[in-house]
């Protein structure tokens, strides 16, 4: 219950396309969904992220669309620039006493083609 | 800006050795945290640490697992004698603390145990 199952494994785009990865999740306990981007060699760093009482939230290029009753979400990277290949992590956040515990998915390996 | 950094950034180790790997939280932050990724697997979630003690660990923290903030900048994860299967990238992470805030990760231990 405590799992997020992220889709797909890697993604190939064109320059200039949309990229779509999507997430699901179990524990309606989770209350905070952030979305994580790591480059080779890097630690994980924030890109965006939504809490459950909104449906979308957009930063640049980057839309967290959120189904509550779907218990899904997802990741839309519009005008995919070569930059942007990384591999992204959806997580979800079990905020508990204080802490922040990330629990993320199994990760997307994008890859953007110029 | 400030960010969380981790020494060594790759450590190589014979199986049944000690190590410890280093990290030095963003300094206003109260929340500590380590996460392992194994190759090409997913960030997991090891521990999290406030005010001197442990708040949660997950089953992978077992008893050859110690953290320790052993001054008031350095938040250490000690492995007691290693396994092969403890080879993997040791992000260290810190936050706030505030609800939800963001949990800034470090760039990573590469721990190889041969």
């Amino acid at each position: 219950q405590q799992q997020v199952k992220q889709s797909p494994q890697s993604l190939i785009v064109q320059k200039g396309g949309i990229s779509i990865i999507n997430c699901a999740y179990e524990n309606t306990a989770f209350d905070y969904f952030p979305w994580y981007q790591q480059f080779p060699g890097k630690g994980p760093a924030l890109l965006i992220a939504i809490r459950p009482d909104v449906s979308e939230k957009k930063e640049g290029r980057f839309t967290i669309s959120f189904n509550k009753s779907a218990k899904q979400f997802s990741l839309h990277i519009m005008d995919s620039q070569p930059g942007d290949s990384a591999t992204y992590f959806c997580a979800a956040d079990l905020f508990s006493g204080g802490y922040n515990k990330l629990i993320f998915g199994a990760g997307t390996r994008l890859a953007v083609h110029p | 800006e400030p960010e969380v950094t981790q020494t060594p950034s790759h450590q190589v180790t014979q199986m049944g050795q000690e190590v410890i790997l280093r990290c030095v939280p963003i300094s206003n932050h109260l929340y500590f945290y380590w996460y392992r990724q194994i190759l090409g697997q997913k960030v997991e979630f090891l521990v999290s640490f406030y005010n001197n003690e442990i708040s949660e660990k997950s089953e992978i923290f077992d008893d050859q697992f110690s953290v320790e903030r052993p001054d008031g900048s350095n938040f250490t994860l000690k492995i007691r004698s290693t396994k092969l299967e403890d080879s993997a990238m040791y992000f260290c992470a810190s936050s706030d603390g505030d609800s939800h805030n963001e949990q800034f990760f470090g760039p990573g231990t590469r721990l190889t145990v041969l």
